[in-house]
């Protein structure tokens, strides 16, 4: 049973550029989160999707936008690259059971590096 | 490998003593937290969760302790091993599928 996959594992851009991150989640999951971790902070939530539709945002700008496939695998994008944009980009896998809380499972990240 | 924080807090500890980690969380609306451990080039690995109706939770080697009246977390680990230096990061969540928000982490680092 696979966990929850990013790709790529590293990625380098230059300012003003676009990139796309994406994400598969684990197996059975269909809830996926999208987060940003600065080097020596915790993750901080940008949004989260459920049913292709984003359901709830962090405090992110509009340059940050997401989509989720039918089979809940999820991109993150990034308009107008900001050298504050580098981190370490994670993404969390989660099943939605109504209120129930419920465990997210982390994939490994994708570094980014804005130059 | 890829360093998760250069700049955290650092608990240094030696081989099989117990630590014992802090964690100080903001919102009294929050009634559900969470543990993680981060090692260098890896996402966040879920240790330990305690419901808000609870003081106290207990795993392998591992328990959290709930003070809701001071809004303090702590996470200890007994006979604390080379493999548990990480960063160690608290979250909180209000239930169900609100966004968690972590702390700032804690580098434990285990002295052989």
């Amino acid at each position: 049973d696979a966990g929850v996959t990013q790709s790529p594992t590293h990625l380098i851009k230059t300012r003003g550029q676009q990139v796309t991150l994406r994400c598969s989640p684990k197996s059975g999951h269909d809830t996926v989160s999208w987060y940003q971790q600065a080097l020596g902070q915790g993750p901080q939530f940008i949004f989260q999707y459920y049913e292709e539709e984003e359901r709830q945002r962090g405090n992110f700008p509009d340059r940050f936008s997401g989509h989720q496939f039918p089979n809940y695998s999820s991109e993150l994008n990034v308009n107008a690259l900001l050298l504050g944009d580098s981190a370490l980009y994670l993404c969390a896998s989660s099943l939605r059971l109504g209120l129930a809380f419920n465990e997210q499972f982390f994939g490994p990240g994708t570094r980014l590096t804005v130059l | 490998g890829e360093s998760v924080g250069l700049h955290l807090p650092t608990l240094s500890v030696q081989e099989g003593d117990n630590s014992i980690i802090n964690c100080a969380y903001s919102n009294s609306a929050s009634d559900y937290f969470i543990w993680y451990k981060q090692e260098s080039g890896k996402g966040p690995q879920f240790i330990i969760d305690i419901r808000s109706n609870m003081d106290k939770r207990q795993g392998q080697r591992v328990t959290v302790l709930l003070n809701k009246t001071v809004k303090h977390l702590s996470l200890q680990i007994a006979a604390t091993q080379p493999g548990d230096s990480a960063v160690y990061f608290c979250a909180e969540r209000e239930g169900g599928n609100t966004p968690l928000v972590f702390g700032k982490g804690t580098r434990l680092s285990v002295i052989a």
